[in-house]
């Protein structure tokens, strides 16, 4: 079984739809991320949480927001989404700094189109 | 100006070819450098990681850092066809709270 699961992977919605996209993992990793990419642009960094009630925003997080239910689940929102929110969506676990290697591991993405 | 810079290709060369891929980056602070490969429809996986500046061997892959230029490479002896990815360089500050990602150079290795 995949150690970090996200669903949907493929999603379809329409503009001003609320959305939510679902990560878990099994790893028992503390710290959980959500990027988008998008091409040309790399992985943009929305949120990230060290905790359950550690939470913070990324480069990109205006239009989205988080939730984490739990040390392995974090969600991802769209409250009202738009067609530039279109893009593929990762989410990502890693260790404590104390590994030294700067590892993450990601989900399999999940494929949003806002029509 | 991003913080990280990677030319996004596509880099297409024949089997067996040395592969030069490069990041340049803005934020002296940077500390840890890594390398990850992406394949088509999938997530990215971890690759490469060196601490500071040097160099690092793994098999055919050869990653350097030369943090007086702001400058990493990584080297891909003897390419294969399944080398055909693309690889995304990605740097981190001492504590790794956060990771800064390059845009990712495509790669095909043509038999």
């Amino acid at each position: 079984d995949a150690d970090v699961t996200q669903t949907p992977r493929n999603r379809i919605t329409k503009t001003g739809k609320r959305i939510m996209l679902e990560c878990s993992q099994t790893k028992g990793h503390d710290r959980m991320y959500w990027y988008r990419q998008d091409p040309g642009l790399g992985l943009r960094l929305i949120y990230y949480s060290f905790d359950v009630k550690d939470i913070n925003k990324g480069e990109i997080s205006d239009g989205y927001s988080v939730s984490r239910q739990a040390q392995a689940k974090f969600s991802l929102s769209l409250e009202s989404a738009i067609p530039n929110q279109t893009a593929l969506y990762f989410c990502a676990t890693s260790d404590l700094p104390d590994s030294r290697k700067g590892e993450q591991f990601f989900g399999p993405g999940t494929r949003l189109t806002v029509l | 100006q991003k913080e990280v810079e990677q030319d996004p290709g596509p880099l297409s060369v024949p089997e067996g070819a040395i592969v030069s891929l490069n990041c340049t980056y803005s934020n002296s602070a940077f500390q840890y450098f890594m390398w990850y490969r992406q394949y088509s429809r999938k997530g990215p996986e971890l690759l490469m990681y060196t601490y500071s500046s040097g160099n690092k061997e793994d098999g055919r892959f050869t990653a350097q850092v030369d943090k007086s230029s702001k400058y990493i490479s990584l080297f891909i002896r003897d390419s294969q066809p399944s080398d055909s990815a693309t690889y995304l360089c990605a740097m981190s500050l001492y504590n790794f709270n956060k990771f800064y990602f390059g845009s990712g150079t495509k790669l095909n290795v043509k038999p």
